[in-house]
């Protein structure tokens, strides 16, 4: 049973180039988060997506974008990189429980990309 | 608005016992999720609390107190291993959306 993949595993990249990032979620989820953890920091919340569609996002701006595929896997794309980009981004799936138990799916993590932006 | 504190780093003796801390403000609390992170690398499930008390886990052990905003998790037996970051994660569920809220996270380091 395969876990989450990212592809890739480092990546740098310069001020004001674009990049994507790509997450393959665990066998069975149905639910792709993407977090930003920058050194010594939690993880902090960009997004998540539920069929195909954005359904939450945390407080990062416009230049935060991403996407699901029918097949549940998932890109993030970061316009316009800044210095301050430069972070290990995880992705995390998860399976959508509804009903009374809604929002309490764990989640699992992948290996992350490591970005650095010079 | 959201808060959640977690001591930043703790120390303490393999085979011994260890409690890491966590309180937390949010607007609508919906669960506590408690993840290990050994540097560079992913974020690993360890528990999960929704409901007041102590969730058992092996020499894991996770309580929460909902009316406190306050959790811990108890970590027996220490050994080498355990040494990682411990991240205390909230999910908030203002608004009827569902977010995870991650501390900064205690990283322990165990000594022989």
């Amino acid at each position: 049973d395969a876990g989450v993949t990212q592809s890739p595993t480092h990546l740098i990249k310069t001020r004001g180039q674009q990049v994507t990032l790509r997450c393959s979620p665990k066998s069975g989820h149905d639910t792709v988060s993407w977090y930003q953890q920058a050194l010594g920091q939690g993880p902090q919340f960009i997004f998540q997506y539920y069929e195909e569609e954005e359904r939450q996002r945390g407080n990062f701006p416009d230049r935060f974008s991403g996407h699901q595929f029918p097949n549940y896997s998932s890109e993030l794309n970061v316009n316009a990189l800044l210095l301050g980009d430069s972070a290990l981004y995880l992705c995390a799936s998860s399976l959508w429980v509804a009903g009374e138990r809604e929002g309490e799916e764990t989640q699992y993590f992948g290996p992350g990309t490591r970005l650095l932006v010079l | 608005g959201q808060n959640i504190d977690q001591p930043t780093e703790m120390t303490a003796t393999e085979g011994a016992i260890v409690q890491i801390n966590c309180t937390y403000q949010t607007s609508g609390f919906n669960g506590l999720f408690w993840y290990q992170q050994h540097a560079g690398e992913a974020p690993t499930f360890l528990s999960y609390n929704v409901l007041d008390g102590l969730e058992e886990k092996g020499r894991f052990s996770s309580f929460l107190s909902r009316s406190k905003g306050y959790s811990y998790l108890l970590l027996k037996e220490l050994q080498m291993k355990d040494s990682a970051s411990y991240l205390c994660a909230v999910v908030d569920d203002t608004s009827g959306t569902y977010k995870y809220i991650f501390g900064t996270g205690t990283r322990l380091k165990v000594l022989a």
